[in-house]
C-alpha cells in the first residue's frame, strides 16, 4: 500500500547549524507534499509544502526539496534557533484522494 | 483564523466502555479526518469524510465508527474501547474537493483503563 518513510527519527544539531530530514514515498501519482511541525503538547501544524510541478521552495530559513524520479522530498532548516525543536512530519498525497499519508516523525532537538 | 475544535483534551475510560470523541470546525471546510498518533508510527488516519453523512474508511479503522450530521462536526465512536485504543486523537479538517493542506484540532489524549 501508500506508504511514507522518514529518516532520520531523532536529530540533534547545535544552535545555527543546518538540520535536513529526508522523506521517501511509495506512490508515484503522490503530487502534494506538505511538511508539519508539532511542538511539544500542541496540534501539528503546516510550515511549507510543494507541489510535483517544482523541485523547490523556499520560505525564509525553511526549504523544501523534490526529486521526482527518486520519489524523494527532503525539508532543510538553515541557521536552526532552539525554538526550532519539535517534531517534523512529512505527508504526501495525490489529486482526487483525500487520504494524507505521513511519515512516521523526526524529533529535532537544537541545543543552545 | 481556522478553528478545530476537539470537545476533551484529557479522557480516561475503561474497558469495554463507548466513547465519544467530537471534533468542531468554524470554516465550513469539506472534508474532515481522524488521526490516530503514537509514537514512532505518525500519524494514522482511522476515518475521514468529504461530505455531511459521508464516511469513508481509513488505514485502520477497526473497532472504530464515525457520524456526520452536520457539516461543522465530525464524530468518532469507539464502540467498545479496548486498551490497545490508549492514544492521542487528532481530527483535522481540509477545504475543497481534494486534498490540502490539513488543520488540526489540539488533539484529545484518551487512556483506555
Amino acid at each position: 500500500g501508500e506508504n511514507v518513510e522518514q529518516h532520520p527519527s531523532t536529530l540533534s544539531v547545535q544552535e545555527g547549524d543546518s538540520a535536513v530530514i529526508k522523506c521517501t514515498y511509495s506512490d508515484s501519482a503522490s503530487n502534494y507534499f506538505p511538511w508539519y511541525k508539532q511542538e511539544l503538547g500542541k496540534r501539528p501544524q503546516l510550515i511549507i509544502d510543494i507541489r510535483s510541478n517544482v523541485g523547490e521552495k523556499k520560505d525564509q530559513r525553511i526549504a523544501v526539496t523534490l526529486n521526482k524520479t527518486a520519489k524523494h522530498f527532503s525539508l532543510h532548516i538553515t541557521e536552526t534557533q532552539p525554538e526550532d525543536s519539535a517534531v517534523y512530519f512529512c505527508a504526501a498525497s495525490k489529486t482526487g484522494g483525500f487520504k494524507t499519508i505521513f511519515g512516521a516523525g523526526t524529533r529535532l532537538f537544537v541545543k543552545a | 483564523d481556522v478553528k478545530v475544535t476537539q470537545s476533551s483534551r484529557y479522557l480516561v475510560k475503561r474497558t469495554g466502555e463507548k466513547v465519544f470523541l467530537e471534533c468542531v470546525q468554524d470554516m465550513d471546510h469539506e472534508n474532515m479526518f481522524w488521526y490516530r498518533q503514537d509514537p514512532g508510527l505518525g500519524l494514522r488516519l482511522i476515518y475521514f469524510s468529504y461530505d455531511v453523512k459521508m464516511k469513508e474508511k481509513g488505514d485502520i479503522p477497526e473497532g472504530y465508527s464515525v457520524s456526520r450530521e452536520k457539516k461543522e462536526r465530525f464524530s468518532l465512536i469507539l464502540e467498545s474501547a479496548s486498551t490497545n485504543q490508549t492514544s492521542m486523537y487528532l481530527c483535522a479538517s481540509s477545504p475543497g474537493a481534494t486534498n490540502e493542506k490539513l488543520f488540526f484540532g489540539s488533539g484529545t489524549q484518551l487512556s483506555v483503563l
